[in-house]
C-alpha cells in the first residue's frame, strides 16, 4: 500500500500561466531562505534567495515572497514554460544550518 | 566551468563491501555538504566541512565517515553499506557555509545496496 509522505504536492499549469508555489518553514530564527529547482536526473539548482529582512525579491521570471509572520515563503513563477517542470524545493538557513522542505512537483502542459 | 563532479553516477554493491563516493569542486569553496535525498524524506544532510580538515556531523551521519585532506576534494566513504543506505547522494559546494547564493550541487549518485 502507499505510505504518508511519500507522494510529494503537485502543481499542474497550463504553459503560460503563472505558478505559484509555497513552502512553510519551521523557524522563526533562520534569516536566509532559498529556492531550488530540480530536474529528473539532476542535482538541485539555485534559483532565488531572500534574505530575512527583506519580504519580496524578484528575478527572470520569479518572484520570492517571505511572510515572517506566518512562517511562510512563495515562489512565483511568471508565463511557465514546459522547461520549468520539476521539483522545487525551499531551504531555509538557521545559524549556518540549510534544511531543504520535502518539495514541489510542478508540471506544465503545452 | 564551475561544477561539482561526482562520482561514480550509479553504483550497485553488495552489504558490508566498503565503498567511497568521490567529490570535487573547482570554485575555490571552502564549505562541502553530502546529502541523501529519500521519497517523502527530501535532502538530508550526512557530513559537512566547513574548511581543511575541518568536518562535523549532519543530521544522518551514522554508517558514512568523510575526510577533508584538500580544498577540492570531499570524499564519502561508506565502511560496511548497508540495505538502508540505498538511496541518492548529493554533494554540494558553497562559498561558506551559509551559503549565500546558493549551494552548487553535484549530479548525484545513485546507490543501491544489495
Amino acid at each position: 500500500g502507499e505510505s504518508v509522505g511519500l507522494h510529494l504536492p503537485t502543481l499542474s499549469v497550463q504553459e503560460g500561466d503563472n505558478s505559484i508555489i509555497n513552502c512553510a518553514y519551521s523557524n522563526s530564527a533562520s534569516d536566509y531562505f532559498i529556492w531550488y529547482k530540480q530536474e529528473s536526473g539532476k542535482g538541485p539548482q539555485f534559483i532565488i534567495d531572500i534574505r530575512s529582512n527583506m519580504d519580496k525579491r524578484q528575478g527572470q521570471r520569479v518572484t520570492v515572497l517571505l511572510n515572517k509572520t506566518v512562517k511562510h515563503l512563495s515562489l512565483q513563477i511568471a508565463a511557465t514554460q514546459p522547461g520549468d517542470s520539476a521539483v522545487y524545493f525551499c531551504a531555509e538557513n538557521m545559524g549556518g544550518k540549510l534544511t531543504f522542505g520535502q518539495g514541489t512537483i510542478l508540471t506544465v502542459h503545452p | 566551468e564551475a561544477q561539482v563532479t561526482q562520482n561514480p553516477r550509479y553504483l550497485i554493491t553488495v552489504t558490508g563491501k566498503k565503498l567511497t563516493v568521490t567529490c570535487s569542486q573547482n570554485m575555490n569553496h571552502e564549505y562541502m555538504s553530502w546529502y541523501r535525498q529519500d521519497p517523502g524524506l527530501g535532502l538530508r544532510q550526512i557530513y559537512y566541512s566547513m574548511n581543511v580538515e575541518v568536518t562535523d556531523k549532519g543530521d544522518v551521519p551514522e554508517g558514512y565517515k568523510v575526510s577533508r585532506k584538500e580544498k577540492r576534494n570531499f570524499p564519502l566513504i561508506l565502511e560496511s553499506p548497508s540495505p538502508n543506505q540505498t538511496s541518492l547522494y548529493f554533494c554540494a559546494s558553497s562559498l561558506n557555509r551559509k551559503g549565500v547564493g546558493g549551494y552548487t550541487f553535484g549530479s548525484g549518485t545513485r546507490l543501491t545496496v544489495v
